[in-house]
């Protein structure tokens, strides 16, 4: 039982490259939640999906873009990076739960992706 | 607006010494609160959870936390910690209403030594 994956581990780019964060899960879960963890601020969330073809923007959306062609894969891209993207980056996946946009069920996270932008 | 505060940033205990993180939070309604931990090159899990009831909640590894309403808070314990405790542990909240977002906390560093 895989849980939530996320590939690549680790990536280093130049400022202005183009890159895509895949996160796969397979626990048939509906939501999906790409987050981004940088020292002294916790977890911000970027993106989130309630469904397969839906996707919603978060805290910090601004130059990232997400989609979910599929209920189990859920990609972030960075269309031009620049070094204030620098992060860890978290998918995570969660049960639809029993009300609202968010669910209420405990999220699962991946192992994170480490990203510097140089 | 919603907030989680985890004022410990970093703490080092002995083995056998006891914990307590403190998690404070402000917002006005209900909410559903969590503790997750992410052990060094790990991702985060699940420590313990609450929704209702029972104010103190018993979690995994012997963590417990107690909700004080009237205190905004949710303090994680443990009355005896060990090396393998050695982690970051975040306190989220969740609002039970509108759009349930989580608010995560900025996590409190926890070294334990042998």
């Amino acid at each position: 039982n895989a849980g939530v994956t996320q590939t690549p581990k680790f990536r280093v780019l130049k400022t202005g490259q183009s890159m895509t964060l895949l996160c796969a899960q397979d626990m048939n879960h509906e939501y999906m939640y790409w987050y981004r963890q940088d020292p002294g601020m916790g977890l911000r969330l970027i993106h989130y999906s309630v469904g397969e073809g839906t996707t919603a923007k978060g805290e910090v959306p601004d130059g990232y873009n997400v989609s979910r062609l599929k209920k189990q894969n859920f990609l972030l891209g960075l269309e031009s990076a620049a070094p204030s993207q620098t992060s860890v980056y978290f998918c995570a996946s969660s049960y639809t739960g029993d009300r609202g946009v968010f669910s209420n069920q405990p999220q699962h996270f991946g192992d994170g992706t480490r990203l510097s932008i140089l | 607006a919603q907030s989680v505060s985890q004022h410990n940033h970093h703490v080092i205990l002995s083995e056998a010494a006891s914990l307590e993180l403190g998690c404070n939070y402000s917002y006005g309604g209900t909410v559903n609160l969590f503790w997750y931990v992410q052990y060094p090159g790990q991702h985060l899990q699940l420590l313990l959870k609450y929704f209702s009831g029972d104010p103190l909640v018993k979690g995994i590894k012997g963590f417990e936390a107690e909700f004080i309403k009237s205190k905004f808070s949710f303090n994680l314990r443990k009355p005896s910690v060990q090396w393998s405790d050695t982690a970051e542990y975040f306190c989220a909240i969740q609002a039970t209403s509108g759009t349930y977002k989580y608010i995560f906390g900025t996590g409190t560093r926890l070294k334990v030594l042998a």
